[in-house]
């Protein structure tokens, strides 16, 4: 199976400022199944990002992933406080279909 | 709206079975596929079971031969039933409505939509 690994396992930014989030698996994966999903504290996940770079309806433009092959990424411009929560990618392109570990987004 | 709803999780001896139903509203069921997604305590994401539009099933290595997901099109659910179930089995069950980035067949779904969770809790 096709293992993903998120890093850092934790990122503490202020509010305001950029986040910078990696997803790097250990083999190909075609852009287009490659999604994002963010997942607040007591929440369901929620899709961000679709395709690798395309975003998911009504998520604010601050979103935006890029990537290709075995290295993708997903930057938050702008941090609003309702940002900060866990940060899962996932290829759908082989079966089984696998996440990250997650990356934890917290305030610094 | 679209909307997914979970129900059925409980607390259930090891060895014990249990049916876990998804609600769907907003689509009609039978035009996507509908997948049970898990998160034990504390963990990351584990992709479990698929049903498709073709009404093809797929399993995780670790369910296989002790899930089986169903779909009722008249009452618009997804079900899951689980025997043989262990304490690595204790999660939070997700129902999710996927999309195919690419036409083709296998569980190969992002997910769009989330219910908000059935916690199964497997312990003696």
């Amino acid at each position: 199976e096709i293992v993903l690994t998120q890093s850092p396992g934790t990122l503490s930014v202020s509010p305001g400022e950029r986040a910078t989030l990696s997803c790097r698996a250990n083999e190909s994966v075609s852009s287009s199944y490659l999604a994002w999903y963010q997942q607040r504290p007591g929440q369901a996940p929620r899709l961000l990002i679709s395709g690798a770079s395309l975003r998911a309806t009504g998520i604010p433009d601050r979103f935006s992933g890029s990537g290709s092959g075995t290295d993708f990424t997903l930057t938050i411009g702008r941090l609003e406080p309702e940002d900060f929560a866990v940060y899962y990618c996932q290829q759908c392109g082989a079966s089984p279909p696998t996440f990250g570990q997650g990356t934890k987004l917290e305030i610094k | 709206e679209v909307r997914l709803l979970e129900s059925g999780g409980d607390l259930v001896q090891p060895g014990g079975s249990l049916r876990l139903s998804c609600a769907a509203s907003g689509f009609p069921l039978s035009s996507y596929a509908v997948n049970w997604v898990r998160q034990a305590p504390g963990k990351g994401l584990e992709w479990v079971s698929s049903f498709s539009t073709d009404g093809r099933t797929y399993y995780s290595d670790s369910v296989n031969g002790r899930f089986t997901i169903f779909r009722d099109n008249s009452k618009n659910t997804v079900s899951l039933e689980m025997n043989s179930l262990t304490a690595e089995d204790t999660a939070i069950y997700f129902c999710t409505r996927g999309r195919r980035p690419v036409a083709g067949r296998g569980p190969k779904y992002y997910y769009d939509f989330w219910g908000q969770g059935t916690l199964v809790t497997v312990s003696s």
